[in-house]
C-alpha cells in the first residue's frame, strides 16, 4: 500500500536556527514527489515537485531533495514568516497525490 | 500562473439544504481537478476525481449522490453538498492539474462550510 508518512508532527525553531523536514514514502512506481505549504485556514500552496532519485530544488531559504526512500526539505536560516504546515505528498500510476499528515513549523524571533 | 480560485471562500447552511461550491483555473485548463475535504489539524483527503467531461471518480467512503461533482468545462468544477448535515461541516479544497508532462496540483483558497 502507497504511504507518506512525515517527521516531526511540529516544529519549533528560532529564528537563523536551519533545520530538516522528513517525508518518508512507500510508493509503487514514483512519478513524482510535491512539497506544499499550508497556512491556516488557506489552500496549500506549491513548493517543488521532484521526480528522481538525486534530484534538488531550492527557492529562497527552502531546498527539497529526494533520495529512493525519502525526501528532506531543508530550511536555512529560517524567518518568522516560513511558520507554516508543510506537507508532502507522492503521485504514483495514477492522477492521486496521496498526502503526509504534515509538519506543523513555528519560527519565533 | 497556475491560479485556482474557489467560491464561495466561507458559507453557513441550515441542515437539509444543498451547497455548491465552484472551482476555477484562471489562467490554464485543467484537464483533472480533484476535490478534498480537510478537518482540523488533519491533513488532506481526496473525495474525488473529475475529468472534464466525464464522471467523477470518488474515493471509497464518499457517497457519490451526497456530493455530486460537475466538470462541465476545461477552467470550471462544481462540487455540491445535497441535503448537507453538520457532519459535513469541513474545509473543502480544489485542486487544478495541467495537461502536459508536468504533474503538478495546483490548489484553490479552500471553502469553509458550517453546517448549522
Amino acid at each position: 500500500e502507497d504511504q507518506v508518512t512525515q517527521s516531526p508532527e511540529a516544529l519549533r525553531l528560532q529564528e537563523g536556527e536551519s533545520s530538516s523536514l522528513n517525508c518518508s514514502y512507500t510508493v509503487s512506481g514514483l512519478r513524482g514527489l510535491f512539497w506544499y505549504r499550508q497556512d491556516p485556514g488557506k489552500g496549500p500552496e506549491f513548493l517543488f515537485t521532484l521526480y528522481s532519485a538525486g534530484e534538488e530544488k531550492e527557492k529562497e531559504r527552502l531546498k527539497a531533495t529526494l533520495t529512493k526512500k525519502e525526501s528532506f526539505l531543508h530550511i536555512t536560516a529560517p524567518k518568522p514568516e516560513d511558520s507554516a504546515t508543510y506537507l508532502c505528498a507522492v503521485q504514483a500510476n495514477t492522477d492521486k497525490l496521496i498526502f503526509g499528515t504534515g509538519t506543523r513549523l513555528q519560527v519565533f524571533p | 500562473g497556475a491560479v485556482v480560485s474557489q467560491h464561495p471562500s466561507w458559507v453557513i447552511c441550515k441542515s437539509g439544504t444543498s451547497v455548491k461550491i465552484e472551482c476555477r483555473s484562471l489562467d490554464f485548463q485543467a484537464t483533472t481537478m480533484f476535490w478534498y475535504r480537510q478537518f482540523p489539524k488533519q491533513s488532506l483527503m481526496l473525495m474525488a476525481t473529475s475529468n472534464e467531461g466525464s464522471k467523477a471518480t470518488y474515493e471509497q467512503g464518499v457517497e457519490k449522490d451526497k456530493f455530486l461533482i460537475n466538470h462541465a468545462s476545461l477552467t470550471l468544477s462544481t462540487l455540491t453538498v445535497t441535503s448537507a448535515h453538520p457532519e459535513d461541516s469541513s474545509f473543502y479544497i480544489c485542486s487544478a492539474r495541467r495537461g502536459g508532462l508536468n504533474n503538478e496540483q495546483f490548489f484553490g483558497p479552500g471553502t469553509r462550510l458550517t453546517v448549522l
